[in-house]
């Protein structure tokens, strides 16, 4: 089956660091979604793109993040100066959207990264 | 977005069935209802998605009555394995390309099943 791929699983970053979270989406699948969730908390919704732009994001998703698809398979998310507070699960999701009536929304997550802001 | 109201937390035994109740009394005519399945430290994963009345794959069904207030998510025969949280979601699902929707998650309901 199909997944979405991130790495690293796991990034230790001091407070100030710039870090970039990859993700490699499905093949085929047209809109791509980054997500956190801080321990014990729930999923948040940060960004939306498609198209090489974006579609919609939080108030979560500051000056400080941004997004980037560098190539045909790679979406990735930078933080530019990491705080503690960005201390989170972070999950890329990617789902499909090739024009067929009743595109049902349906998001593919996967495993996640977990950034450690020291 | 339509508000969702699920259980903080059940607790069932291996081989039972387990009834999961959403409410979602404002839900809207465009709305779909979808379940999502979460395992510590991994991405949530789709299980099902429905409008109305009844919609079953291969791993649990989904129970909507006529008003669409509530939905019920439907697990067979549980094991150890399906001990997750399990979110409600209720949104608008685009019926073109090009306006995809966030999902937004509520808190969830943590089922464990004991053996």
């Amino acid at each position: 089956e199909p997944e979405v791929t991130q790495t690293p699983s796991h990034q230790v970053t001091q407070m100030g660091q710039e870090v970039i979270l990859r993700c490699v989406p499905i093949s085929n699948h047209l809109y791509f979604y980054w997500y956190r969730q801080i321990l014990g908390q729930k999923v948040e919704f940060l960004v939306s793109f498609y198209n090489n732009e974006i579609s919609e994001k939080s108030e979560i998703f500051d000056d400080q993040f941004s997004v980037e698809r560098p190539d045909g398979s790679n979406f990735t998310l930078k933080i530019r100066s990491t705080k503690l507070e960005d201390s989170a699960m972070y999950f890329c999701a990617s789902s499909t959207g090739t024009g067929a009536p009743r595109v049902k929304n349906i998001q593919y997550f996967g495993a996640g990264t977990r950034l450690s802001v020291l | 977005l339509a508000k969702t109201t699920q259980p903080i937390s059940m607790d069932s035994y291996e081989g039972q069935e387990v009834n999961i109740t959403c409410s979602h009394n404002n839900i809207a005519t465009n709305d779909y209802i979808t379940w999502y399945q979460q395992f510590p430290s991994q991405g949530p994963r789709f299980i099902i998605q429905g409008y109305k009345t009844k919609v079953t794959n291969e791993v649990a069904s989904l129970f909507i009555p006529a008003d669409r207030k509530s939905s019920t998510l439907s697990l067979p025969r549980v094991s150890l394995s399906d001990t997750a949280v399990y979110y409600c979601l209720v949104g608008f699902i685009p019926i073109s390309s090009g306006s995809a929707r966030q999902l937004t998650f509520g808190s969830g309901t943590q089922l464990t099943v004991l053996p």
